[in-house]
């Protein structure tokens, strides 16, 4: 069965540095999501991708971040210069062409120090 | 905005049903669903019902929903250990971005 997938399962940064978080979405779908979990905390909305732009983003999206389709298969997340609260799960999802089934990532795990 | 409200805990004996509930403002939600996450794990999309059905079934889970007060519920049949988990309700209108609940932890005792 097609699943989304991310890379890495964890991450491990410095403050200030700059990550990047790479998903592969199931390969017909056509809306692409990041979304973050703080521990804790219920799933938020961060971002979402369409046609090759972003079509809607959350007050959380901030300058520091960006998404990028750099080819006909990856979905990358950047965070520019990281701070601690941004430690956090960060899931990728896509849905398909019926437009209904949000299908998930198994996340990535960021540790700011 | 839209919200979505679900209690934190349940805890049932193994073989027993379970009901999680969960609330939501959004009027317009097309799209209701129920995800599991398991510890240090993705969330697995379990189900869902469109907006324009009162019920649905698959295998142990049921799915009710009352769109006149806004109430979704999910019933899980013969409860087992491995289905102690966190389970999110979320609502959508279609391919929009989802607005999840807090989750309610599952917690399925031997």
């Amino acid at each position: 069965e097609p699943e989304v997938t991310q890379t890495p399962s964890h991450q491990v940064t410095q403050m200030g540095q700059e990550v990047i978080l790479r998903c592969v979405p199931i390969s017909n779908h056509l809306y692409f999501y990041w979304y973050r979990q703080i521990l804790g905390q219920k799933v938020e909305f961060l971002v979402s991708f369409y046609n090759n732009e972003i079509s809607e983003k959350s007050e959380i999206f901030d300058d520091q971040f960006s998404v990028e389709r750099p080819d006909g298969s990856n979905f990358t997340l950047k965070i520019r210069s990281t701070k601690l609260e941004d430690s956090a799960m960060y899931f990728c999802a896509s849905i398909d062409d019926r437009a209904y089934e949000q299908y998930f990532g198994p996340g990535t795990r960021l540790t700011v120090t | 905005g839209e919200d979505v409200e679900q209690s934190l805990f349940l805890s049932v004996r193994e073989g027993d049903s379970s009901v999680i509930n969960c609330t939501y403002t959004d009027s317009s939600s097309t799209y209701l669903y129920w995800y599991k996450q398991e510890p240090g794990a993705g969330l697995q999309l379990l189900t869902y019902i469109f907006s324009n059905m009162d019920m649905k079934q698959d295998q142990r889970l049921t799915v009710l929903l009352n769109k006149k007060d806004k109430h979704l519920s999910l019933r899980i049949a013969d409860t087992q250990t491995g289905d102690s988990a966190i389970y999110f309700c979320a609502e959508s209108t279609g391919n929009t971005p989802l607005v999840f609940g807090k989750g309610t932890r599952l917690s399925v005792i031997a």
